[in-house]
């Protein structure tokens, strides 16, 4: 079943502009969230994550901003560049171990 | 070595075909999971190792789906009598802990199932 349900589907976005991608998760066991970022024939790269005690992290150009109580979530890319063209993946871990993956949002920033 | 390592890169078998998938995680990370991607989706978990045990692997599609980590480092996924449906890429990941922190991933090995 889907846990986490990421939007939009993919996103084109001009060189120095802001690329927002959201996620809503409904397990409320789930206790860190990461972003990870794909390159084509690469696996996911760990980008940034948060914990739900926090409402928003900041490294460098990527923001995450975290609602608790909507259970949402979502990827700020400020500047974006054409070298941030990739696909993107929230994901959420609770309890245990195992890591839900959203379905990606492929991302093209236009020159 | 510096990072997650999968070979082979690419198989190509033929329907009715074994396979197996090897992955050499970061030494000395105690957690690995093998994760299935099928083209234009998410990575969907599929089983978890803590050293050398099996913890988990209710994401197996299927009991021709097999793994082991018989010495707690490199892993090996096995696939039996292969089916077009497993035409996907298989990823790797370890983590250094049980629970915390992200998932470190190798480049996958590229599956298609003639």
């Amino acid at each position: 079943q889907q846990q986490v349900k990421q939007s939009p589907q993919s996103l084109i976005v001009q060189k120095g502009g802001i690329s927002i991608i959201n996620c809503a998760y409904e397990n409320t066991a789930f206790d860190y969230f990461p972003w990870y970022q794909q390159f084509p024939g690469k696996g996911p790269a760990l980008l940034i994550a948060i914990r739900p005690d926090v409402s928003e992290k900041k490294e460098g150009r990527f923001t995450i901003s975290f609602n608790k109580s909507a259970k949402q979530f979502s990827l700020h890319i400020m500047d974006s560049q054409p070298g941030d063209s990739a696909t993107y993946f929230c994901a959420a871990k609770g309890g245990g171990f195992k890591t839900i993956f959203g379905a990606g949002t492929r991302l093209f920033v236009k020159a | 070595g510096a990072g997650v390592s999968q070979s082979p890169r690419y198989k190509v078998a033929k329907r009715g075909q074994d396979v197996a998938l090897r992955c050499d995680p970061i030494s000395g990370h105690v957690s690995l999971f093998w994760y299935q991607q099928a083209l234009g989706q998410g990575p969907e978990f599929l089983t978890y190792f803590q050293n050398e045990a099996q913890l988990d692997k209710s994401g197996l599609p299927s009991d021709r789906f097999f793994a082991e980590r018989p010495e707690g480092s490199v892993s090996t996924l096995k696939i039996q009598r292969t089916q077009q449906e497993d035409s996907a890429v298989y990823l790797c990941a370890s983590r250094t802990d049980r629970g915390k922190g992200g998932l470190f991933f190798g480049s996958g090995t590229q599956l298609s199932v003639l």
